[in-house]
């Protein structure tokens, strides 16, 4: 079955500074990447996705980057705010079936 | 947030105890999820329904039984679970049809004694 590993597991950033989060997958079958937030006390929320007939998507501060052929996608937050403290999990699906495959987590601290 | 929602928000029980996890979609998907998470693990996905079917089953416990009596409601049915089963558990719905967007629950944090 398919295997996500993320990295790395807790990141810690000055505010205004770009944070990364790295993911590989296993599964070559695998074909939408979705990244969510999951900050304390709170439900996973999705941020942004990708499929792989696109390369990179971009969303105001968050972007993320998929290779496929060498199966790593990867989240990029650039002028890190405090609020965009959480812990950050990206996934791994086959679309039209109903099944992700997660990541271990990134816990991101940003201190002002 | 009135999407996914999900009763209790907090559950203690003993090993001996018969409970049940209540999830509930107000978004008109079709399909439905249970994930359990463990601190330092991934979402473990324990449970898909699409359509109202069982679509998968990761080898969980038979000590968790899930029920999906329409596409809007599903439970998780719980009965002499192990204290290694306390965790959060957290319900999902996504439209499926290609519209893979999963949409949580606020979970259910169970701790068996």
């Amino acid at each position: 079955g398919e295997n996500v590993e993320q990295h790395p597991s807790t990141l810690s950033v000055q505010e205004g500074d770009s944070a990364v989060i790295k993911c590989t997958y296993s599964d070559s079958a695998s074909n939408y990447f979705p990244w969510y937030k999951q900050e304390l006390g709170k439900r996973p929320q999705l941020i942004i996705d990708i499929r792989s007939n696109v390369g990179e998507k971009k969303d105001q501060r968050i972007a993320v980057t998929l290779n496929k052929t060498a199966k790593h996608f990867s989240l990029h937050i650039t002028e890190t705010q405090p609020e965009d403290s959480a812990v950050y999990f990206c996934a791994t699906g086959v679309l039209g079936f109903q099944k992700l495959v997660f990541g271990t987590g990134t816990r991101l601290l940003v201190s002002p | 947030e009135t999407g996914v929602t999900q009763t209790p928000r907090h559950l203690v029980m003993g090993m001996t105890n018969k409970k049940s996890l209540k999830c509930e979609q107000h978004l008109g998907h079709n399909a439905m999820y249970w994930y359990k998470q463990s601190a330092k693990k991934p979402l473990e996905l324990m449970f898909v329904y699409s359509l109202e079917e069982r679509v998968e089953n990761n080898s969980v416990p038979s000590r968790f039984s899930p029920e999906c009596p329409n596409s809007s409601h599903l439970f998780l049915h719980l009965h002499t679970l192990q204290p290694e089963d306390s965790a959060l558990y957290l319900c999902a719905s996504s439209q499926g049809q290609g519209e893979e967007t999963q949409y949580f629950g606020p979970g259910t944090r169970l701790l068996v004694l």
